[in-house]
C-alpha cells in the first residue's frame, strides 16, 4: 500500500552495528505499529504507538527501540544488531476510531551477518 | 498466543471456489473474526471482518457459524494471484488500548492452473 512506505527496502549490516528502519504514512492514522516475520512463521509485534506521546511495547521488544517523530513517522532501532535479528520487518498503521484494519507496509529486509 | 486454528496448507483449482476454514472455540461475545493475506513477501492485507453476520465485499465472503466458534473465508473464483497465505485473527474491533493483531502461521494457499 503506497499509503504506508518504509525505507530501506533492504539493509545488510554487520553484528554490533547500529541500523534504524523507518516508516511513514499518509493515511492520516493515529496508531503505528512495527512487527518482525520470519520464515514460515506469522508476524511477531514489537512495538507499537497510538499517539506521538504513547508508545508501547510488544511481544518481542527486547534489543529493538523506537521514536514517534511525528504522527506519520514511526522508527524502528536495532542498538547493536545481532544475527538472530535477521528477518522481514513491516510497518502497519490503523486509525483512532472503528474497527482499527490495519495496513501494512510493503517490508524491510534486514540481514545481520 | 494465536486464538485461532488453520490448516497449514491448501490447494484450489483455479476458476473454483477456495474455502478456507478457521476455528476460534474461544471466541469472545466482543470480538470480531479479521482475515489477511499475505502475497509472497508484501505485507499483509486486509481482506474482510465480520462479528456474527455473514459478510462479503469485492474479493471474498465470510461465512460465521451460528455459535460463532469458527468460520470460512470464501473466494468465489480463484486465480493465481490469490495465491498466498491467509490469516484469520479474532480481536475486539473497537477502539482497545493493548489488544492488538496476532498473526499465527496462518494457511498457505497455492491455486494451482
Amino acid at each position: 500500500d503506497a499509503d504506508v512506505t518504509q525505507t530501506p527496502r533492504n539493509r545488510i549490516t554487520k553484528t554490533g552495528k547500529r541500523i534504524m528502519l523507518e516508516c511513514s504514512q499518509t493515511k492520516g492514522h493515529d496508531r503505528m505499529y512495527w512487527y518482525r516475520q520470519d520464515p514460515g512463521l506469522g508476524l511477531r509485534l514489537i512495538y507499537y504507538s497510538f499517539d506521538v506521546k504513547d508508545i508501547n511495547k510488544g511481544e518481542i521488544s527486547d534489543g529493538y527501540s523506537v521514536s514517534r517523530q511525528a504522527q506519520a513517522k514511526f522508527s524502528l532501532s536495532l542498538e547493536s544488531a545481532i544475527p538472530n535479528q535477521t528477518a522481514l520487518y513491516f510497518c502497519a498503521t490503523s486509525g483512532r476510531q472503528g474497527l482499527e484494519t490495519q495496513y501494512f507496509g510493503p517490508g524491510t529486509r534486514l540481514l545481520v551477518l | 498466543d494465536a486464538k485461532t486454528t488453520q490448516p497449514p496448507s491448501m490447494d484450489c483449482a483455479e476458476g473454483r471456489a477456495a474455502n478456507l476454514p478457521c476455528n476460534h472455540s474461544t471466541i469472545s461475545g466482543n470480538e470480531y473474526v479479521y482475515w489477511y493475506r499475505q502475497i509472497h513477501s508484501q505485507g499483509p492485507q486486509y481482506i474482510i471482518h465480520g462479528l456474527k453476520n455473514n459478510e462479503t465485499n469485492e474479493m471474498a465472503s465470510l461465512i460465521i457459524t451460528e455459535d460463532r466458534k469458527s468460520s470460512t473465508l470464501i473466494l468465489p473464483h480463484a486465480t493465481l494471484r490469490d495465491t498466498a497465505v491467509y490469516y484469520c485473527i479474532v480481536r475486539v474491533g473497537r477502539d482497545n488500548y493493548g489488544q492488538n493483531f496476532v498473526f499465527g502461521p496462518g494457511t498457505r494457499l497455492s491455486v494451482l492452473p
